[in-house]
């Protein structure tokens, strides 16, 4: 079946720092791709998503590229700040499992100043 | 503003008790979707309604159940039968009753279930 594997976290970094969390996917057809953000103690918030190969989604400074070829999604950051402190979900949607959304364990990322 | 209601934000339950989590949307979404989530993990779907009057189960139904009455509402019990209810409980909703990959699903804020 379809699942999402997300970096272990918690991911801590300096305010400004370079931030990558990995993401990658198996999936039988051509799904679409997110990363939600979740803020502590509330709901998820659709930061990106691409919906298909070589596609990139970018919002708020994050960018993350569809690629196929490796079966990833990585969401990237040039200077994080410590406003970003949040939980990461990586998540895929494909129509071979009824379109429901599949998510990754969750990322935490920890920004320090 | 549209969006997604949730309440209530904090819900103690004791053991025994059902208990029914509110969800409304003003966004005229079709499908609307039910996930718990508890640390550490990433969400789990409970039910779903791709439309009125019809509802179908997740990967983790059993203890819960739903209804469907209205577009906008989509509310969740959680019945005695559940052995481990205390959990964050989302809703979400999307526009194309689920039928597009690539449709972008939106949630709520949340309730934080405690059974005590």
């Amino acid at each position: 079946g379809n699942s999402v594997t997300q970096m272990e976290g918690p991911v801590t970094l300096s305010e400004e720092a370079f931030l990558t969390i990995n993401c990658t996917y198996t999936a039988t057809g051509y799904p679409s791709l997110f990363w939600y953000v979740q803020y502590p103690g509330e709901g998820l918030q659709l930061l990106l998503k691409a919906t298909k190969a070589d596609d990139k989604g970018s919002n708020k400074g994050f960018e993350a590229t569809y690629r196929k070829e490796t079966t990833s999604f990585h969401l990237e950051k040039g200077s994080v700040q410590v406003s970003d402190s949040a939980v990461y979900f990586c998540a895929l949607r494909a129509r071979d499992n009824g379109n429901k959304l599949v998510f990754g364990a969750g990322t935490i990322l920890r920004v320090k100043s | 503003d549209g969006g997604i209601t949730q309440s209530p934000k904090y819900l103690f339950r004791k053991e025994g008790q059902n208990v029914t989590l509110s969800c409304e949307q003003n966004l005229n979404h079709d499908a609307m979707y039910w996930y718990r989530q508890d640390p550490g993990q990433g969400l789990r779907l409970i039910y779903y309604s791709q439309i009125v009057n019809d509802f179908q189960k997740g990967d983790i139904a059993e203890g819960y159940s739903v209804s469907r009455e209205k577009k906008e509402s989509f509310p969740l019990t959680v019945t005695s039968a559940q052995k481990n209810p205390t959990a964050f409980y989302l809703c979400a909703s999307d526009s194309a009753g689920g039928l597009i990959s690539t449709d972008t699903q939106y949630f709520g804020p949340g309730t934080r279930l405690t059974v005590l």
